[in-house]
């Protein structure tokens, strides 16, 4: 089995700051992803990547950086928080994207408050 | 690109009551996948069904793929079952997510 591990569990920024979220996972997935939860609603696409050093935009990509320094690795960055913004930010990653064998698999998710 | 509807939008049961959870997609889908997320917030897996009917445990998932649905089924519900079913689609190399059916399972 893997682990997806995201780091910081919680984050408080100020409104302007720019912000980095970290996502590591061990399952030696190609593609790896980024998504946004509101408050009772579903999970919202914010970046993706299906190999090292490779981004593709989501729904949600305004706003937002991403970098996929490793195969491991993921980071996103919120370029300038949003003053009362509140949200759950999830990363997830999976094998064989376009595939019926494909299984997401997430992370415990960073939880983003901004005063 | 794909829409996701889920429904109904909450539940609540009695313990030992089933639950039926919906989920409609309007494009193909490659893989359909129903997730569970605990009321803290982590998601977990918890079958991947693009097509046909698939058990584990006292969940069954069916999907028929042609009319574009999947249900899934979770029998003697426990109250452990509470929190928010959420139904994602893989197609066009892109996976979408439902709103979720929130459940509550009451003692």
């Amino acid at each position: 089995g893997g682990i997806i591990t995201q780091t910081p569990k919680f984050l408080i920024g100020q409104e302007g700051q720019k912000l980095t979220l970290k996502c590591q996972q061990n399952f030696n997935h190609d593609t790896m992803y980024w998504y946004r939860q509101d408050s009772g609603k579903g999970l919202r696409l914010i970046y993706y990547s299906i190999t090292e050093n490779d981004l593709q935009k989501g729904d949600l990509s305004e706003g937002y950086d991403a970098s996929r320094e490793k195969k491991s690795s993921f980071s996103l960055t919120v370029t300038s928080a949003q003053k009362n913004e509140m949200a759950v930010f999830l990363c997830a990653s999976s094998i064989l994207l376009g595939t019926s064998q494909n299984t997401l698999y997430f992370g415990a998710g960073t939880r983003l408050s901004v005063l | 690109g794909q829409q996701v509807q889920q429904s109904p939008s909450s539940l609540v049961l009695q313990e030992g009551e089933n639950a039926e959870l919906q989920c409609n997609f309007s494009s193909t889908a490659t893989q359909l996948q129903w997730f569970y997320q605990s009321p803290g917030g982590s998601l977990v897996s918890l079958l991947s069904n693009p097509s046909g009917t698939k058990h584990t445990g006292r969940l069954t998932s069916t999907t028929v793929t042609k009319e574009r649905r999947s249900s899934l089924h979770i029998s003697s519900s426990q109250t452990t079952d509470s929190g928010t079913y959420l139904c994602a689609i893989e197609g066009n190399n892109r996976i979408f997510f439902g709103d979720g059916t929130q459940l509550v399972v009451k003692p």
